[in-house]
């Protein structure tokens, strides 16, 4: 398997625009992360699901933030409209079951000008 | 929110030498997992050890776990310069067992040749 695969891997955008950073979890895997890390703030969880339904969200900073899981293989995080305090590295990881490790993707850089 | 905390924010060691990095939590666990994340990189699970264990051991890696003390330990032995990264516990909850996995700061860890 190719592990967790996020894209893009860096996304610039202008304030006020939309941003769409996608997730591929290993096959197999029924639970998946959402993270975003800053020097501020560290790793921060924002949402997580377990077969693609939302478990917790409550580290969604914002109605800006918003996440979707349509099928095992895939889920979305997009931010509407984006503001420059988003920029950050944001990090999808996955699992099999609970209380497992977790297989990190290898992160989306976005800068928000 | 992050259930960890972990010290020292930063170590530098000499090559050869140990490095040992203390994580503290606040709730109920299910287990604590250590990560390690090299600059720019996703982050990779290092080792598990689980609410009934005390202690596990991984190649150079020991983990110690102290429930009663909400706290644990990661020793690196006989450190090597392809060890600087830096490197987080992160914990799962064990009163609602729902898989949740939330971080800690993280340690940055330089080790010089």
């Amino acid at each position: 398997d190719a592990g967790v695969i996020q894209s893009p891997r860096h996304e610039v955008t202008e304030m006020g625009q939309e941003v769409t950073l996608r997730c591929k979890p290993i096959s197999g895997h029924d639970y998946l992360f959402w993270y975003r890390q800053t020097m501020m703030r560290g790793l921060e969880l924002l949402i997580y699901f377990n077969n693609n339904v939302p478990i917790d969200d409550s580290g969604m900073p914002e109605d800006r933030f918003s996440a979707k899981m349509p099928n095992a293989s895939f889920s979305t995080l997009k931010i509407q409209p984006s503001e420059p305090r988003d920029s950050a590295v944001y990090f999808c990881a996955s699992t099999l079951g609970r209380n497992t490790e977790a297989f990190f993707g290898q992160g989306t850089r976005l800068t928000v000008v | 929110s992050q259930q960890g905390e972990e010290d020292p924010q930063a170590l530098s060691i000499q090559e050869g030498e140990n490095a040992t990095m203390n994580c503290s939590y606040k709730t109920s666990i299910n287990n604590l997992q250590w990560y390690r994340q090299n600059s720019g990189r996703g982050l990779v699970h290092l080792i598990l050890i689980r609410s009934n264990e005390r202690e596990k051991h991984s190649g150079r890696l020991r983990v110690t776990l102290d429930t009663s003390k909400k706290s644990s330990s990661l020793l690196i032995t006989a450190s090597r310069a392809a060890d600087t990264a830096s490197y987080f516990c992160a914990t799962q909850d064990g009163s609602s067992n729902t898989g949740k996995l939330i971080f800690g700061q993280g340690t940055t860890l330089q080790v010089k040749p």
